[in-house]
């Protein structure tokens, strides 16, 4: 079966530079996540899009945005990187029907490894 | 945010069902109990949910307490490849988000 795909798998970016981390979702699921996982750390959510409008916000820093498009593919756009933006960035995608459903579980891929230096 | 609390860690010998508890007394009434895991470092994968009945598919089977204040995971026959970080996780309500807490490490040994 068909799975979450993100790109790259790993990046290495230098202080102050951007980044540009890509995700796409199952087919035919509507809502992506963002999450971060820092060394040893558990996943802490960033931001969501359904239906390419953002539904929900956690603890996303300014310097990121994020946006899905009419393909509901989502990009996670990162900028003025400092040395704790490394992370792993998780990318998960669920299924809704006409209304919010909430119970469709989330499904992950597997992330993109950032390395600031 | 974390609305659930699980032992640190475990060890299950290989072979053996692995139990895992959650407690979740502040759970609400539509609110679902989620069980995913992480091995080392690749994305979590999805396990097992359920409402308030319980549950059982390929991989697991999922044990809701009457009042719903707690569940049980069991993984009828741990293999060395069930050695993972397992999350319970409460969704909250509005708008599907997940939040992890701080997992239990499981350690299945030969």
């Amino acid at each position: 079966a068909a799975g979450v795909i993100q790109s790259p798998r790993h990046l290495i970016k230098e202080k102050r530079e951007t980044a540009t981390l890509k995700c796409y979702p199952i087919p035919r699921h509507d809502t992506v996540y963002w999450y971060q996982q820092g060394p040893g750390q558990d996943p802490q959510f960033l931001i969501s899009f359904y239906e390419k409008m953002q539904s929900d916000k956690g603890s996303i820093p300014d310097r990121f945005s994020a946006q899905q498009f009419s393909d509901y593919h989502s990009e996670l756009n990162m900028s003025s990187l400092e040395l704790g933006d490394s992370a792993l960035y998780f990318c998960a995608s669920s299924s809704s029907t006409m209304t919010f459903t909430y119970n469709s579980p989330l499904h992950f891929g597997n992330g993109t490894r950032l390395t600031v230096t | 945010d974390a609305k659930t609390t699980q032992p640190p860690s475990m060890d299950c010998a290989e072979g053996r069902a692995a139990n895992l508890p959650c407690n979740h007394s502040t759970i609400s009434g539509n609110e679902y109990v989620y069980w995913y895991r992480q091995i080392h470092s690749q994305g979590p994968q999805y396990i097992i949910h359920g409402l308030k009945n319980n549950e059982t598919n390929e991989m697991a089977s999922l044990i809701i307490t009457e009042d719903r204040k707690s569940s049980t995971l069991i993984l009828p026959h741990a293999t060395l490849r069930d050695t993972a970080v397992y999350y319970c996780i409460v969704r909250v309500l509005t708008r599907g988000k997940f939040y992890f807490g701080s997992g239990t490490k499981l350690n299945v040994k030969p």
